[in-house]
């Protein structure tokens, strides 16, 4: 199985930072990978898939990037709104497999 | 617009079964490959399993190999999974998603399941 390992697991952060997550996958996965975004109480939300494409509708100060092992999603400048947990997801094969999660919060 | 409609959670006792259903509408169900996903209560993101399109294709997660069963009713835009012999560990949010590629751009709201005596 693929494990997927996220940096940090929480981040704290002011209106306005940017702010940068890591997901490293245990072995190449070319760019099969996806970033969710979920608020308490809410379904995750998908932000990017195949490692750098912006779903339709998701503000353009998300950004990933990464390929092979190595990937990361930028907040360019953080929004109100964009206090939540993200969490990366691997595509590649099956087991699919979710990193542990990083939960921004407010500073 | 795709709408995912989970229902069949409730509090069971270690060992017994439960059945969870999805419904869906907004786009052609017996055109997409199906998941359920679940999440402990304040834990991260675990796949449970997939069901393809046509049904012919089914995986699983080891942790629910051999106790959870995937399936769907094209004729009633359903999609379902047979949880036996469940344990504590089963406790979680469980949410089907609607699949493109092997990405989840759909989710239910999730209905809970609480595994305990």
């Amino acid at each position: 199985d693929i494990q997927m390992t996220q940096s940090p697991s929480s981040v704290s952060a002011s209106v306005g930072d940017r702010v940068t997550i890591t997901c490293r996958a245990s072995q190449g996965i070319s760019s099969w990978l996806a970033w969710y975004q979920q608020k308490p109480g809410k379904s995750p939300k998908l932000l990017i898939s195949v490692a750098s494409s912006l779903q339709s509708g998701v503000p353009s100060r998300f950004s990933g990037s990464g390929s092979g092992t190595d990937f990361t999603l930028t907040i360019s400048s953080l929004q109100p709104e964009d206090f939540a947990t993200y969490y990366c997801q691997q595509a590649n094969s099956y087991p699919l497999t979710f990193g542990g999660g990083t939960k921004v919060e407010i500073k | 617009q795709v709408q995912l409609v989970e229902s069949g959670g409730g509090v069971v006792q270690p060992g017994r079964s439960l059945r969870l259903s999805c419904a869906a509408s907004g786009f052609t169900f017996s055109d997409y490959g199906m998941h359920w996903v679940r999440q402990a209560p304040d834990k991260g993101l675990e796949w449970v399993a997939v069901i393809s399109y046509d049904g012919s294709y089914k995986d699983y997660a080891d942790s629910v190999k051999g106790r959870f069963t995937i399936s769907r009713d094209d004729s009633k835009n359903t999609l379902y999974l047979q949880m036996n012999s469940l344990r504590a560990e089963d406790t979680a949010m469980y949410y089907c998603a609607k699949a493109e590629e092997k990405y989840f751009p759909h989710w239910g709201q999730g209905t809970l399941v609480t595994v305990s005596s």
